[in-house]
C-alpha cells in the first residue's frame, strides 16, 4: 500500500543528544514537510523539500536539520541545540503537479526528552 | 500574513447532535485553498476537503459538509447526526497559490470534538 510511514513511533532521548526521526513515502511525491505539534497548537512547518538535495527552513527551523539524498526520504535531526525538543513530530508529502494538490501526512512521531 | 483562527478550542456533543466547528482566516492573496484535517486520537492527519477561493459551492460528503463565505472569511465544518467515532481534533488550514505548485500550510489551533454516547 502506498503511504508514509515514521519511525519510531514513541523516542526518548536525554538532553543533549542528537536524535534522528525517519520519515519514508512510496507516494512519489516531489515535495516532503516537517511539521511540529505542541499541545493546544496548530502545525508548525520546520523543514520542507521540494526536491532531492535540496530544501528551506519553514518557520522555526533553528535547532533542526535536515537531508534529501532520496526522493522516498527525508529525516529530521533534532540537535542538541533545539531548547524545547519535547514534541509530537508529523512528517508529510504531496505531489509538485499544482498548488491544488492535497499534502497527506504520517503517523508522526512523539518525541519526548527526559 | 495569513492567518487561521479556530475560536472553539474543545466542543462537546451528544450522539446524534448536529455540530459546526469554526474556521475564520485572513490572506491578502486573491488566490488560495482551504483545507479540514481530523486528527483522530492515533495522531495521523487525516484529509478532509480542499476548497478553492473562487468556488464557493459549499459541499456535502455524507455527514459532512462545508460552507465556504469570502465575505466574512469563513469556511466552517458541519457533521450532522454525530457519532463517537468523530471524535478528534479539527484543524483548518490555509495555502497561498504557488506557479511551482509547493504548498505553505498556515493551520489553526485546531477544535478537538468529543461526541459522547
Amino acid at each position: 500500500d502506498g503511504g508514509i510511514t515514521q519511525s519510531p513511533k514513541y523516542l526518548f532521548r536525554k538532553e543533549g543528544q542528537n536524535v534522528t526521526l525517519s520519515c519514508e513515502q512510496n507516494l512519489n511525491h516531489d515535495a516532503m514537510y516537517w511539521y511540529r505539534q505542541d499541545p493546544g497548537q496548530g502545525l508548525r512547518l520546520i523543514y520542507y523539500s521540494q526536491i532531492v538535495n535540496d530544501f528551506q527552513k519553514g518557520d522555526i527551523a533553528e535547532g533542526y536539520s535536515v537531508s534529501r539524498e532520496k526522493k522516498e526520504s527525508f529525516p529530521l535531526t533534532v540537535t542538541s541545540a533545539q531548547k524545547n525538543p519535547t514534541a509530537f513530530y508529523l512528517c508529510a508529502s504531496s505531489p509538485l503537479r499544482s498548488s491544488t494538490d492535497t499534502q497527506y501526512f504520517g503517523p508522526g512521531t512523539r518525541l519526548t526528552v527526559l | 500574513a495569513q492567518k487561521v483562527t479556530q475560536a472553539q478550542t474543545e466542543i462537546s456533543v451528544v450522539e446524534k447532535e448536529d455540530v459546526t466547528l469554526d474556521c475564520v482566516y485572513e490572506t491578502r492573496d486573491t488566490t488560495y485553498y482551504l483545507f479540514w484535517y481530523k486528527q483522530p486520537p492515533s495522531g495521523e492527519l487525516v484529509f478532509l476537503i480542499r476548497r478553492n477561493s473562487f468556488d464557493e459551492q459549499n459541499e456535502i460528503s455524507g455527514r459532512y459538509s462545508w460552507n465556504f463565505q469570502k465575505s466574512t472569511s469563513s469556511f466552517n465544518f458541519t457533521i450532522t447526526a454525530s457519532q463517537v467515532v468523530d471524535s478528534a481534533v479539527y484543524f483548518c488550514a490555509l495555502s497561498e497559490a504557488s506557479h511551482t505548485g509547493f504548498q505553505k500550510l498556515v493551520f489553526g489551533t485546531g477544535t478537538r470534538l468529543l461526541v459522547s454516547p
